[in-house]
């Protein structure tokens, strides 16, 4: 059983860079989201969607853009990486829309990205 | 707005204790309340949840319940052991709409001593 897959798991880049972060999921969810977890900070969303095609910001999205061309894919682009992005990445997605009703979101294993 | 307040971390406990880990809540309305564990390399998950007043949400003998006159869902388990060492989040969901979303508290970490 898939589940929420991310990659890639660890990532290390200089000041600048562009990367994407992968997501995809298999359970046929309409919402996908994307947080970053810092210490001290708890999860904070960054960007998330409703469904294919539509996309909307969270608390902190500076920095990040996302598309959603599929149900199953929800990439997470840096375009100019800051070491204020250094974190840990989490791609998340449930059945109801934006977690509502049940509440329960399946989470990813995570990305740990640092930027140098 | 919408929040979680948890308790100050981290916490250890020696294998057999009683845990108590507090969460208090602020939101508008009737929001659903939730305690999701991250375990070490790994994602969060969902370990209960109570949708309502006085529900008691309770897994893996874990229990919370919804104190809608404290705005507390405190976590609770009787007897720890290591492998519950982890971090736990508590979360709502204020039910404001169809889009509204999850709120996490900042998280405590668990060790739990042999």
């Amino acid at each position: 059983n898939a589940g929420v897959t991310q990659t890639p798991k660890f990532q290390v880049l200089k000041t600048g860079q562009s990367m994407t972060l992968q997501c995809a999921q298999d359970m046929n969810h309409e919402y996908m989201s994307w947080y970053r977890q810092d210490p001290g900070m708890g999860l904070r969303l960054i960007h998330y969607s409703v469904g294919a095609g539509i996309t909307d910001q969270g608390e902190v999205p500076n920095g990040y853009n996302v598309s959603r061309s599929t149900t199953e894919d929800f990439p997470l682009r840096l375009l100019s990486a800051a070491p204020s992005q250094t974190s840990v990445y989490f791609c998340a997605s449930s059945y109801d829309l934006a977690g509502g009703r049940s509440g329960e979101l399946f989470f990813g294993e995570g990305s740990r990205l640092t930027v140098l | 707005g919408d929040s979680v307040t948890q308790m100050e971390g981290p916490v250890t406990l020696s294998e057999e204790a009683f845990l108590t880990i507090n969460c208090t809540y602020t939101a508008t309305g009737y929001p659903s309340l939730f305690w999701y564990v991250q375990y070490p390399g790994e994602g969060l998950q969902l370990l209960l949840k109570a949708t309502k007043a006085d529900d008691k949400g309770s897994n893996k003998g874990f229990e919370a319940t919804y104190r809608k006159e404290t705005t507390s869902f405190h976590l609770e388990k009787g007897s720890v052991q290591v492998s519950d060492s982890a971090v736990y989040f508590c979360a709502l969901n204020p039910r404001t709409g169809a889009n509204s979303k999850l709120t996490f508290g900042k998280g405590i970490t668990l060790s739990v001593r042999p």
